[in-house]
């Protein structure tokens, strides 16, 4: 299995252009996650998903659009980039089952917003 | 209120000595999990271990546990014999679980770096 994978792995924008960064598992998890890293800070919950066709909006979740028509991908759209959106962006998966289920996490995306 | 607290934003300690990373949580539910994730330089998440609310006995993973103390909510991690690879940012995390979708997502906290000295 190659677990929860993303590309790309880093991408420089200029403000108000758009990307969509990929994240695929294969692990057959129903809930999938996006969160994003700031400089010198934890993670905070961007969307998730419960199940292909269902999402919910985390934390932050302005300035980010997401989708879920299948189990294995869940893609992080951002309409007009920003440079407060400079961020390590992370997408992880899960079963979503209590207890010591954990989630496992891609490898991140390194964006950078000129 | 922050719901996840790491009041240590680095901690230094000698190769091969014990070393205890401090995290205070913040919640209401009955129901809750608490994760130590750690983060090399590298980036990737790793996930290291794991303590119920309910568990009555603190977790442990080979050389990592957990000194869960619930009355204090408090989840400090424990690292024994510390080696050079443990060098990395480590964070603490919370699930609260009452029920709904929702309740699956982990709260961080903004992690405190170790760093391993030979």
């Amino acid at each position: 299995n190659a677990g929860v994978t993303q590309t790309p792995k880093f991408r420089i924008l200029k403000i108000g252009q758009s990307m969509t960064l990929q994240c695929t598992q294969d692990m057959n998890h129903n809930y999938m996650y996006w969160y994003r890293q700031d400089p010198g800070m934890g993670l905070k919950l961007i969307y998730y998903s419960v199940g292909a066709g269902i999402t919910d909006k985390g934390e932050v979740p302005n300035g980010y659009n997401v989708s879920r028509s299948t189990t294995e991908d869940f893609p992080l759209r951002l309409e007009l980039a920003a440079p407060s959106q400079t961020s390590v962006y992370f997408c992880a998966s899960s079963y979503g089952q209590r207890g010591v289920e954990t989630q496992y996490f891609g490898p991140g995306t390194r964006l950078l917003v000129l | 209120a922050q719901k996840i607290t790491q009041t240590q934003p680095g901690m230094f300690v000698q190769e091969k000595e014990a070393v205890t990373l401090d995290c205070t949580y913040d919640t209401s539910d009955q129901s809750y999990g608490l994760f130590w994730y750690k983060q090399p330089s590298s980036g990737e998440m790793i996930f290291l271990i794991y303590q119920g609310s309910y568990d009555e006995q603190n977790a442990t993973e080979g050389r990592y546990s957990l000194n869960f103390q619930k009355a204090r909510k408090s989840a400090n991690l424990v690292i024994s014999a510390s080696q050079l690879g443990d060098s990395a940012m480590y964070f603490c995390a919370m699930r609260e679980e009452n029920s709904g979708g929702s309740n699956y997502k982990l709260t961080f906290g903004k992690g405190t770096l170790l760093t391993v000295n030979p």
